[in-house]
């Protein structure tokens, strides 16, 4: 099976810089993404980990460790457009199934 | 520019009767999926087709079903919605096990 936890909300200030944790136990692993979703809108894709380290994308940064079970999402210079739910998900290594995390729920403020 | 396109956006239907969600995609994409969301919960994949292979995840409900007639479109059939089965169903397209490229979603009601 699977297991997959992140923080249920967090909240950060305009400008600062924020950290998402996930930790997952999945019985095979093909990949890590992570996601963005805004309320009632659609998820929209942010970054994909598949080997250890560190991917910097713009203002988003994703960490992988394979051997911990972990991943975090870093988000830089925050915006208050930033405010919205962010979605672990972790590929199996069989089949083309995600596995989401319930999502963290960012809030940023002025 | 609409690259996953799903219609309508919100659907009301009624207990017991049955209704259609459906998504299209310009993407080309070989993998398209159904997955179910509900209020503050994770994405739940139903089903999903690989070409036309399709692929039903274990604890889907029989009262799910999916048709992809073309590479271009495929449909999310509930054949008697109950109330549990109000939620945000969104489409996904991928090429392969690349990142998902999701629609908007559908929200559906049922009254």
């Amino acid at each position: 099976g699977q297991n997959i936890d992140q923080p249920t909300e967090m909240t950060a200030t305009e400008g600062a810089i924020v950290q998402i944790n996930c930790t997952y136990q999945t019985s095979g692993f093909n990949g890590l993404f992570w996601y963005q979703q805004h309320a009632g809108e659609a998820p929209t894709f942010l970054s994909y980990n598949v080997l250890d380290g560190l991917e910097e994308k713009g203002r988003f940064s994703s960490f992988l460790s394979r051997s911990k079970g972990y991943s975090y999402l870093l988000l830089k210079e925050l915006q208050m457009k930033d405010s919205a739910s962010y979605l672990c998900a972790v590929a199996s290594n069989s089949g083309y199934a995600l596995n989401f995390g319930k999502g963290t729920s960012l809030l940023v403020t002025p | 520019d609409a690259m996953v396109i799903q219609n309508p956006r919100y659907q009301v239907t009624q207990f017991g009767k049955p209704v259609t969600l459906s998504c299209s995609q310009t993407l080309n994409h070989n993998v398209m999926y159904w997955y179910q969301q509900k209020s503050s919960q994770a994405p739940k994949l139903l089903f999903h087709y690989y070409d036309k292979d399709f692929n039903n995840e274990a604890d889907t409900p029989d009262n799910f079903q999916s048709r992809r007639p073309n590479t271009s479109f495929c449909f999310l059939d509930i054949r008697s919605p109950g109330l549990g089965d109000a939620a945000m169903y969104l489409c996904a397209t991928s090429s392969g096990r690349l990142e998902q490229y999701f629609g908007p979603g559908t929200r559906l009601t049922v009254t």
